[in-house]
């Protein structure tokens, strides 16, 4: 069973344009929500995180999303850059136990000038 | 940011030897590390939590004897890959647990570390 549903598998965004990437929970115990960059033959990297008591965050020409009650949250990166294009994934995590993250299975995002 | 490091990089080792994968945490003490295997063009599968002090709790499906976890200090776990084959030739990552970081369970990853079992 997957717990943490990632779309699109694969996302083509012209330099200048929106990249969206949708992910959906079904565990209501998740309550830390990052998203990862990760470029290839790399770690994934910390890009951005959201807690469900606020509906929206911004960090530059990244924010995320997030629906509570449809337990949703996505990814847009506004202004898509060339140096954009990576592999992004979406996590959940709860608050007891070791906190380990639950991943969705990425989106390959190219961004074409 | 905090900054999590993995040594080597990337190792080449003969089939039937083991090799050793440290993963550090370098500006924060991590009492909690996850060590992941990945493939080419797939997402992250845990393999095993590690806690400082304590032993590793493995993922269903992970041979203990195997894939050897020590968390002996609050910065450092280490991965030992046992009488490795060509199978267990993958992309391992691990990541570290910062307590102290902005919302209390941030989590930071490694660069992963490349074994190819020849």
């Amino acid at each position: 069973q997957q717990q943490v549903k990632q779309s699109p598998q694969s996302l083509i965004v012209q330099k200048g344009g929106i990249s969206i990437i949708n992910c959906a929970y079904e565990n209501t115990a998740f309550d830390y929500f990052p998203w990862y960059q990760q470029f290839p033959g790399k770690g994934p990297a910390l890009l951005i995180a959201i807690r469900p008591d606020v509906s929206e965050k911004k960090e530059g020409r990244f924010t995320i999303s997030f629906n509570k009650s449809a337990k949703q949250f996505s990814l847009h990166i506004m202004d898509s850059q060339p140096g954009d294009s990576a592999t992004y994934f979406c996590a959940a995590s709860k608050k007891a136990g070791s906190y380990q993250l639950t991943f969705g299975k990425g989106t390959k995002l190219s961004v074409i000038p | 940011g905090a900054v999590v490091s993995q040594h080597p990089s990337w190792v080449i080792c003969k089939s039937g030897t083991s090799v050793k994968i440290e993963c550090r945490s370098l500006d924060f003490q991590a009492t909690t590390m996850f060590w992941y295997r990945q493939f080419p063009k797939q997402s992250l599968m845990l393999m095993a939590t590690s806690n400082e002090g304590s032993k590793a709790t493995y993922e269903q499906g992970v041979e203990k004897d195997k894939f050897l976890i020590n968390h002996a200090s609050l910065t450092l776990s280490t991965l030992t890959v046992t009488s490795a084959h060509p199978e267990d030739s993958s992309f391992y990552i691990c990541s570290a647990r910062d307590l102290a970081g902005p919302s209390g369970n941030t989590i930071y990853f490694g660069e992963g570390s490349w074994l190819t079992v020849v």
